[in-house]
C-alpha cells in the first residue's frame, strides 16, 4: 500500500493567514493526488484534483502543487469557513489511501 | 443537482451482517465508477472498495475483503455494500462516492450513514 504522510497534523492560524499543508507519498504517484476539505459533521468535499487542478466552485485562494512524492496544499488569505480538516488522497493504485489529516484551527 | 444518499445504517450486534445502500440522482449513474469509504469516530477516511460502471471490475480493501460484497443496480441508480462478520472496529460513518473510473479520485460524496456495531 502507498503511505501518505501529511504534515502538520494540526495548526493554529488566524483569518488572513497563508497556510501550507504538505503530503508526502511513500513512492512516486505522479499527479494522482487529490485534496479534500472536511468541515465538522460533514462529508469531505474535493478541493484539488490531479495535484494542481482546482475543483469547480472552489475559491481561488486554494491551490495545489507538486508531483511524484511531495505535494502541497496552500490557502492564501485564510477565511473563517476554511477552519476544517484537510486530507490528501492518492489514487495511483489500489487501495486508495488517505493522509492522516491536518486540522486547521484558530 | 448530483446527489448521493446512503441508507441502511443502524445498530448491529458483533458477528452480524448489514447491507448499506446508496441512491444516486442528478447525474448519469450508469457511466460512473462508485466507491465505498468509511470514517470511524475521530479518524480520517478509509477507502473500502470500488466498482466499475458496468460492474465487472471490483477492488476491495484488505479490511473488508472476504466478508463483503460491493454491487450495483444500474436500472435503479443504486449502489450497495454488504458486510458480514461485523466487529466493533467496523463502527463508522459509511459513505458512497463517485468517480469517473475505478482508478480516479472521488469527486462527490454522500452524507453518510452511521453503522454502530455493539452488543
Amino acid at each position: 500500500d502507498i503511505q501518505l504522510t501529511q504534515s502538520p497534523s494540526s495548526l493554529s492560524a488566524s483569518i488572513g493567514d497563508r497556510v501550507t499543508i504538505t503530503c508526502r507519498a511513500g513512492q512516486d504517484i505522479g499527479t494522482d493526488l487529490a485534496w479534500y476539505q472536511q468541515r465538522s459533521a460533514q462529508a469531505p468535499g474535493r478541493l484539488i484534483y490531479g495535484a494542481t487542478s482546482l475543483q469547480n466552485g472552489v475559491p481561488s485562494r486554494f491551490s495545489g502543487s507538486g508531483a511524484g512524492t511531495e505535494f502541497t496544499l496552500t490557502i492564501t488569505t485564510l477565511q473563517s469557513e476554511d477552519f476544517a480538516t484537510y486530507y490528501c488522497l492518492q489514487h495511483r493504485q489500489h487501495p486508495h489511501t488517505f493522509g492522516g489529516g491536518t486540522r486547521v484551527e484558530v | 443537482q448530483a446527489q448521493l444518499v446512503e441508507s441502511g445504517g443502524g445498530v448491529v450486534q458483533p458477528g452480524g451482517s448489514r447491507r448499506l445502500s446508496c441512491a444516486a440522482s442528478g447525474f448519469e449513474f450508469t457511466v460512473r465508477a462508485m466507491h465505498w469509504l468509511r470514517q470511524a469516530p475521530g479518524q480520517g477516511p478509509e477507502w473500502l472498495g470500488t466498482l466499475s460502471y458496468h460492474g465487472r471490475w471490483v477492488y476491495y480493501a484488505d479490511s473488508i475483503r472476504g466478508r463483503s460484497l460491493i454491487s450495483r443496480d444500474n436500472a435503479k441508480n443504486a449502489f450497495y455494500l454488504s458486510l458480514s462478520s461485523l466487529t466493533i472496529n467496523d463502527t463508522a460513518i459509511y459513505f458512497c462516492a463517485r468517480s469517473h473510473y475505478p482508478s480516479s479520485d472521488v469527486d462527490l460524496w454522500g452524507q453518510g450513514t452511521l453503522l454502530t456495531v455493539s452488543s
